[in-house]
């Protein structure tokens, strides 16, 4: 099935810091979804990109299907930022919605 | 209710027995998705419904683990026989549809299920 891996597993950063976060896949994908869990467990969906370059707030993301990754940016970090940010893609060849292991991001006041 | 729900929020079993793990989606959704998180761990998929019927159910890890969704709507997730190792939080997640970019995930809080 369809490998993703997400980059880097762990970050820490001052509050204001920007970040880049990574998601590389290994197939061709129908759909691929940002997630953000918060220290409490709850996953919301910050992006439906399978392609193209979206934008929310002081969030933005990019994938670039052809060469099988995505781009989550985080800008002016806030403490509210922290937690894990998963990337979970679609693949062409069923209908599983494969997560990566994710991003833990730890924003310092 | 805006969101989904999944109830209980918390069960806590003896090996050995059988729970049962509801989850009310988003009204107007016909597609439906249990997962499985370990902690540490990225949600593993277990079961996508589209409509009444299971469309992918090759995430299940065996034939313990049976989910029915009998009027497209409420989906209940059932656990025969129990083990420790079915210890995680699971998570029930709801769409619009299943193509047609319309695949945007909304998750419930999760079930967090404790195996003793």
């Amino acid at each position: 099935g369809i490998q993703v891996e997400q980059s880097p597993p762990d970050l820490i950063l001052q509050e204001g810091a920007n970040s880049t976060l990574r998601c590389n896949f290994s197939d061709s994908v129908n759909n691929l979804q940002w997630f953000h869990q918060n220290p409490w467990g709850q996953l919301i969906n910050l992006f439906y990109i399978p392609s193209g370059t979206k934008q929310n707030g002081r969030l933005s993301a990019t994938t670039v299907a052809t060469e099988r990754y995505s781009l989550l940016y985080i800008s002016s970090s806030q403490t509210t930022d922290s937690g894990v940010y998963f990337c979970a893609v679609e693949g062409v060849r069923d209908d599983k919605i494969i997560f990566g292991k994710g991003t833990r991001l730890h924003i310092l006041p | 209710g805006a969101g989904v729900s999944q109830t209980p929020s918390n069960k806590v079993t003896e090996k050995g027995k059988y729970v049962e793990l509801r989850c009310d989606p988003i009204s107007g959704h016909t597609a439906l998705y249990w997962y499985r998180q370990s902690l540490g761990q990225g949600p593993e998929f277990l079961i996508y419904f589209q409509g009444t019927g299971a469309a992918d159910d090759s995430g299940l890890p065996n034939d313990r683990f049976f989910a029915v969704r009998p009027e497209g709507s409420v989906s209940t997730l059932k656990i025969q026989r129990t083990e420790r190792g079915d210890s995680a939080v699971y998570l029930c997640a709801s769409s619009l549809a299943s193509g047609g970019g319309q695949e945007t995930q909304y998750f419930g809080p999760g079930t967090r299920l404790l195996v003793l």
